[in-house]
């Protein structure tokens, strides 16, 4: 079974306003990864965050952990129509990189 | 330093072919993971190889699917006999540690197209 779920499964935003994706997950982890994938393209890597972190940044990005509700989210700011894509997160699991996906988060901005 | 490469970019095989599909992993990274992705879903973990060793296959079909990452030379995921079902995106990442602290870098992927 999946371990992470996103939530919502489409969201669609006018440009310059907020995102926000959530991704529950189910076992113990020792990180949680945020990708991006464009539609038909590979998947490029947003942020990761360990299991002691809280909060994290990067440039218009601001993704949460809360390891005791197992979830997080993902906070994308000021949004452009050039975010529109698929968002995925992933955890960890066994030791080693072995990532297990969510079904992900369609994000469509509208210019 | 070039990031993961895959190739080919897209497959078309028949039903009944076999399909091999190849992973460069960046450099100095020995660890390949191979996922799946059918349309409109999530990725799939297929399997984990080291140099010469598969360290997790616990995602891979059991039967018509094998993997490789020799000692020399890109990994290789093959399919035999391929159905339309197996027609997915099939994508490589690579990593340099064995620990979950690091990101692994994934390719472009394969789009596989079983006719």
């Amino acid at each position: 079974s999946q371990q992470g779920e996103e939530d919502p499964q489409a969201l669609s935003i006018q440009e310059g306003e907020n995102a926000t994706m959530n991704c529950s997950y189910k076992t113990s982890i020792n990180n949680l990864q945020w990708y991006r994938q464009n539609s038909g393209r590979g998947l490029v890597h947003l942020i990761l965050i360990r299991s002691n972190e809280r909060e994290k940044h990067s440039g218009r990005l601001r993704v949460t952990l809360d390891t005791s509700k197992k979830s997080s989210s993902l906070l994308i700011t000021a949004s452009r129509a050039a975010d529109t894509a698929s968002y995925f997160c992933a955890t960890d699991g066994g030791g080693y990189q072995k990532v297990t996906f969510g079904t992900g988060t369609k994000l469509q901005v509208i210019p | 330093n070039a990031g993961v490469m895959q190739n080919p970019r897209h497959l078309v095989r028949r039903r009944g072919q076999e399909a091999r599909l190849r992973c460069s992993p960046m450099k100095g990274h020995s660890h390949v993971y191979w996922y799946r992705q059918l349309p409109e879903e999530g990725l799939k973990f297929m399997v984990y190889l080291q140099k010469e060793n598969i360290i997790d296959e616990s995602g891979m079909p059991k039967e018509r699917f094998s993997a490789e990452f020799p000692k020399e030379g890109p990994s290789i995921l093959r399919i035999q006999q391929v159905v339309r079902g197996d027609s997915a995106a099939y994508f490589c990442a690579s990593s340099p540690l064995r620990d979950g602290n690091t990101e692994a870098f994934f390719g472009q992927g394969t789009r596989l197209t079983v006719v």
